[in-house]
């Protein structure tokens, strides 16, 4: 069972490039989220989905896009990447919307740009 | 979004029972309370999580205030794994949406 899988793991981008953020989970769950963490910081919220073809915005949408057209991929895209958005970046997903729910994290993608 | 408060780092002994402070005083009775751990350079882990009554598994117990304005996360010994960032969230129960905070930087001493 893979559970959150996060691609790439380290990725290098200049200022101005454009990347997608893959993150795909094969446990049927409804719900995906990304995150960013700064050093030294909790994660902040980018967007999230409750379900394929809905998606809304966290704490830290500006600069970021995300679709959900099936329930196992969310991907993030930055559409022009800036030296701000040097982050390490989580996604999570859980079973089902409402109720309690644990959340399932991936193992991080680092982003750096230069 | 409520918020959740809580001290910036504790220690604690080997072997020794710790106690994690959060308070969220702005709860509404539809959010859970979620406990989650972040080792170093890994991804947030969960612990627990409660709606009012006290919860208790492998990993620890939750113990929830009647008013639901704070809560405690006790781990009942600790070991030096359990060195990490414990984040104490609420999580809504109607957008799923979970805000992390800053968390508590635990140290733990052999």
């Amino acid at each position: 069972n893979a559970g959150v899988t996060q691609t790439p793991k380290f990725q290098v981008l200049k200022t101005g490039q454009s990347m997608t953020l893959q993150c795909a989970q094969d446990m049927n769950h409804e719900y995906m989220s990304w995150y960013r963490q700064d050093p030294g910081m909790g994660l902040r919220l980018i967007h999230y989905s409750v379900g394929a073809g809905i998606t809304d915005q966290g704490e830290v949408p500006n600069g970021y896009n995300v679709s959900r057209s099936t329930t196992e991929d969310f991907p993030l895209r930055l559409l022009s990447a800036a030296p701000s958005q040097t982050s390490v970046y989580f996604c999570a997903s859980s079973l089902r919307v409402g109720g309690p729910g644990e959340l399932f994290f991936g193992e991080g993608s680092r982003l750096t740009v230069l | 979004d409520a918020k959740t408060t809580q001290p910036n780092s504790m220690e604690s002994n080997e072997e020794e029972p710790v106690h994690l402070p959060c308070n969220h005083s702005t709860i509404s009775g539809t959010d859970y309370i979620h406990w989650y751990r972040q080792l170093p350079s890994q991804g947030p882990e969960y612990v627990i999580h409660g709606l009012t009554s006290n919860v208790n598994n492998r990993m620890a117990s939750l113990a929830i205030a009647e008013d639901r304005k704070s809560s405690t996360l006790i781990l009942h010994r600790a070991t030096l794994r359990d060195a990490a960032v414990y984040y104490c969230i609420l999580r809504s129960g109607a957008t799923n949406k979970l805000i992390f905070g800053t968390g508590t930087l635990l140290a733990v001493q052999p």
